[in-house]
């Protein structure tokens, strides 16, 4: 199976600074259609989980423009701008290129 | 507007069957595909399978011989089961759309005599 590595459990940071959560990929997550089978998703308490980026980059309808995914093949980033309070979360990355799908370890956003 | 909830019980002995059901609104599921996911203490997350519009399944090879997902489509609902459970079980449960843009708000189920 696909293994993903985010390689920060938590990341400790103020509101306003920028951050960005890694996720690395055992195999290239590209597609042939051109697409990487990569997303982002955010938890937090009480909430259900929100799907932030699909396709690598591509943001889901409603999630804000400080969202950005990057990243190709087996290398991939979600960058948060000036991060909000509401940011303070886990992150996963999920492939869904090959079966069995397959989750980041997560990255907790901590307030500094 | 899709919505998703999960019902069962949230203690349920080593050995036994853990068996939850997902609600959807919103949204016909013999449209799409439906899947379980779920959340270990520790935050580990990990896809358990899914069901699809037409009814045919796939699952996650680590659980294949356990679990089993079927559906009610007349009252728009999906199951998981999953059997001879043990403490490694223990987790939150969630039910989600498998595009993964609807999901519910998870079920702790613990596992425990």
């Amino acid at each position: 199976q696909i293994m993903l590595t985010q390689q920060a459990e938590s990341l400790w940071i103020s509101p306003g600074e920028r951050v960005s959560i890694t996720c690395r990929a055992s195999q290239s997550l590209l597609y042939t259609d051109g697409k990487h089978y990569l997303s982002w998703y955010q938890q937090r308490p009480g909430q259900t989980t929100k799907a932030l980026i699909y396709h690598a980059s591509v943001r889901t309808d409603g999630v804000p423009t400080r969202f950005i995914g990057s990243g190709s093949g087996t290398e991939f980033t979600l960058s948060i701008e000036h991060v909000q309070p509401e940011d303070f979360a886990i992150y996963y990355c999920l492939q869904t290129l090959k079966s069995p799908w397959t989750f980041g370890g997560g990255t907790k956003l901590e307030l500094k | 507007e899709v919505q998703l909830q999960e019902s069962g019980p949230g203690l349920v002995k080593p050995s036994q069957s853990l068996s939850l059901t997902c609600s959807v609104t919103g949204y016909s599921i013999t449209s799409n595909y439906w899947g379980w996911i779920r959340k270990f203490p520790g935050n580990k997350m990990e896809w358990m399978g899914y069901i699809s519009y037409s009814g045919s399944t796939s699952y996650n090879p680590s659980l294949k011989s356990r679990i089993s997902i079927t559906r009610d489509t007349s009252k728009n609902q999906f199951f998981l089961q999953l059997n001879s459970v043990t403490t490694e079980d223990t987790a939150t449960y969630y039910c989600a759309r498998n595009t993964g843009d609807y999901w519910g708000q998870g079920v702790m189920v613990t596992v425990s005599s």
